[in-house]
């Protein structure tokens, strides 16, 4: 079955540095990926998205992520971060079908 | 800016009861989905309808679960006989073409 894994549970960032989030997803062909926000209480919010043609994708929020087909990767980025970026992301792939399959999330933590 | 709304946002239920999740898609979408989120778990799709019927359904989705579309704007989920462990976050979400927009959803405790 199709399956995409977050490999970091947690991750603490302080406020002004860099976020990476990885994302693997498991073979299959070219996947359809996407990136939500889940602030708490909130519902899932859409980053960004990767359909085909550039690898590289621009979100909103400043967000921007990276296919990487011979790793099977989709991980997504920040240069710096808000305070405002505390929240739980979550790499998701649409499957056969039109169904979203996710990722366990990650959670991040904000230090001032 | 059109978004998928939820009621109630909070449910509490006796167990062995009925309970009727409620969503208003975006209005000119024709897909629509149902996940939950079980507390500390990852989010899990439901079921999908299109065309007034389900196009597709996971294996959590069994005889216990029903959707609808009893109108034209609302699209509900039914949750018969509910049981401790439908204890979870459901999000309804919608679609007109490849992106989902999902709804802040509804917290279900069953007691």
């Amino acid at each position: 079955a199709q399956s995409v894994t977050q490999p970091d549970i947690h991750i603490t960032v302080s406020e002004g540095a860099s976020l990476e989030l990885r994302c693997n997803y498991s073979y299959g062909a070219t996947p359809y990926l996407f990136w939500y926000v889940q602030s708490p209480g909130q519902g899932l919010q859409l980053l960004l998205k990767y359909f085909s043609g550039d690898t590289l994708v621009q979100g909103i929020k400043g967000f921007e992520a990276e296919f990487k087909r011979s790793q099977s990767s989709f991980n997504l980025r920040k240069p710096s971060v808000h305070w405002s970026d505390a929240a739980e992301y979550f790499c998701a792939r649409k499957a056969a079908g039109n169904k979203l399959t996710f990722g366990g999330g990650t959670r991040v933590l904000v230090k001032p | 800016e059109p978004e998928v709304t939820q009621t109630p946002s909070h449910q509490v239920t006796q167990m062995g009861q009925e309970v009727i999740l409620r969503c208003v898609p975006i209005s000119n979408h024709l897909y629509f989905y149902w996940y939950r989120q079980i507390l500390g778990q990852k989010v899990e799709f439901l079921v999908s309808f299109y065309n007034n019927e389900i196009s597709e359904k996971s294996e959590i989705f069994d005889d216990q679960f029903s959707v609808e579309r009893p109108d034209g704007s609302n699209f509900t989920l039914k949750i018969r006989s509910t049981k401790l462990e439908d204890s979870a976050m459901y999000f309804c979400a919608s679609s007109g073409g490849e992106e989902q927009f999902f709804g802040p959803g509804t917290r279900l405790t069953v007691l």
